[in-house]
């Protein structure tokens, strides 16, 4: 039971333009959602999150939109560079949940070509 | 600098071995996660655990086990028993409800 799904496994965009990751959740016990981002061969590491009581988050060049009611978030990165290629992994915490345990989807690898 | 490490980055392990993967963390936190990464499906969770002495399965814990002696560490054992070990192996740990801090793997392959 995938609980949290990115349904695009790649995306390819140019340098300047922006990129829009989504992601798609069933649980509707999730509170809290992250992104994390992905090089080859390291470790995730976190980028930006949301609480269930916002719609939007935003730092810098990336911003998180949350719609409860559609079970969906999605990632805005604007303008988008070369070095932002990388897996981005969306995950979701829920109430009452072990310690923290978060939910990974697949993972959406996005290219930005210059 | 605070963090986790993870030793060794690679691994080979023969048919039929056991291999013990490291994991340690100088950030204090109380729950350490053992995740594996195959192409296409994610970040799936093997074991965790929130306190010294107790940890958990998650949902592909078989073929493996943990142990959790030390606030500080938290290693994985990949048994015979485990049937396609070959993987990127990620470590994390978190003080809160939310979020992680990640290790930056172990590539495991059987050869």
């Amino acid at each position: 039971d995938q609980q949290v799904k990115q349904n695009s496994p790649s995306l390819s965009v140019q340098e300047g333009r922006i990129s829009i990751l989504n992601c798609d959740y069933t649980n509707s016990m999730f509170d809290y959602f992250l992104w994390y981002k992905k090089y080859p061969a390291e470790g995730p590491t976190f980028l930006i999150s949301i609480s269930s009581i916002k719609d939007k988050n935003e730092d810098g060049r990336f911003t998180v939109f949350l719609n409860k009611s559609a079970k969906h978030l999605s990632l805005h990165i604007v303008p988008s560079q070369p070095g932002d290629s990388a897996v981005y992994f969306c995950a979701a915490s829920k109430r009452g949940t072990s310690y923290g345990k978060l939910t990974f989807g697949q993972g959406t690898i996005l290219t930005v070509h210059p | 600098d605070g963090g986790i490490t993870q030793s060794p980055k690679y691994l080979f392990r023969k048919e039929g071995q056991n291999v013990t993967l490291s994991c340690e963390q100088n950030l204090n936190h109380d729950a350490m996660y053992w995740y594996r990464q195959d192409p296409g499906q994610g970040l799936r969770l093997i074991y965790y655990s929130q306190i010294v002495n107790d940890f958990q399965k998650g949902d592909i814990a078989e073929g493996y086990s943990v142990s959790r002696e030390k606030k500080e560490s938290f290693p994985l054992t990949v048994t015979s028993a485990q049937k396609n070990p070959t993987a990127f192996y990620l470590c994390a740990s978190t003080a809160g409800a939310y979020g992680y801090t990640f290790g930056s793997g172990t590539r495991l392959t059987v050869v």
